[in-house]
């Protein structure tokens, strides 16, 4: 089973700045199968990055996604208060079946 | 507007069991894998469960297998849960959630959840 892990745990950062995201996998995800969701307090999680790098629908281009094999990174490249929230990385595996990151939590310093 | 609403939640005793549906609108359901996703109280998400756009393929998390079985009606647009020998650590808001074209494509449209509280 592959075990996502997701650094820092938490992010202090002001608006305006950039925030960079890891999701470490203890095994190479195939293919890319690896998506970024963000959640915020109350509502559901929302799709934001699929196949490591391909924006979801409606999500605005200061998201990105990168990395292969066992390293993977969300980027947002200025941030919008809007954008303070927990983020997860995901990966779909063999069976089929999916695994979470534990979570990191963006944080406004 | 495509929308997933859950709803069979509530408070159960260690040892029962409940059934969660999952109302599908506004897209063709039965062209979608579907899945379960669960969030414990003030924790991380977790994957549940995962059904083929037809029935014919079904995976569960270690945790639940054998007690959890998922299934759809595709003629109704529904998802279910059957959770039995439900547990302590099974307290969680169930989500449902669509998974977008291939499994390589992650879950992009999710309903608002349900809450599962097992407790004496």
């Amino acid at each position: 089973e592959i075990v996502l892990t997701q650094s820092p745990g938490t992010l202090s950062l002001s608006p305006g700045e950039r925030a960079t995201l890891s999701c470490r996998a203890s095994q190479s995800v195939s293919s890319n199968y690896l998506a970024w969701y963000q959640q915020k307090p109350g509502q559901a999680p929302r799709l934001l990055i699929y196949g490591a790098s391909s924006r979801a629908t409606g999500i605005p281009d200061r998201f990105s996604g990168s990395g292969s094999g066992t390293d993977f990174t969300l980027t947002i490249s200025r941030l919008e208060p809007e954008d303070f929230a927990v983020y997860y990385c995901q990966q779909c595996g063999g069976s089929p079946r999916y695994t979470f990151g534990q979570g990191t939590k963006l944080e406004i310093k | 507007e495509m929308q997933l609403v859950e709803s069979g939640g509530g408070l159960v005793q260690p040892g029962g069991s409940l059934r969660l549906s999952c109302a599908a609108s506004g897209f063709t359901f039965s062209s979608h894998w579907m899945s379960w996703v669960r969030q414990p109280p003030g924790k991380g998400l977790e994957w549940v469960a995962l059904i083929k756009q037809d029935g014919s393929e079904k995976s569960y998390v270690d945790s639940v297998k054998g007690r959890f079985t998922i299934s759809r009606d595709n003629a109704n647009k529904s998802l279910y849960l059957q959770m039995n020998s439900l547990r302590a650590e099974d307290t969680a808001v169930y989500y449902c959630a669509r998974v977008r074209g291939s499994l390589a494509y992650g879950m992009d449209v999710w309903g608002q959840g349900t809450t599962v509280t097992v407790s004496s």
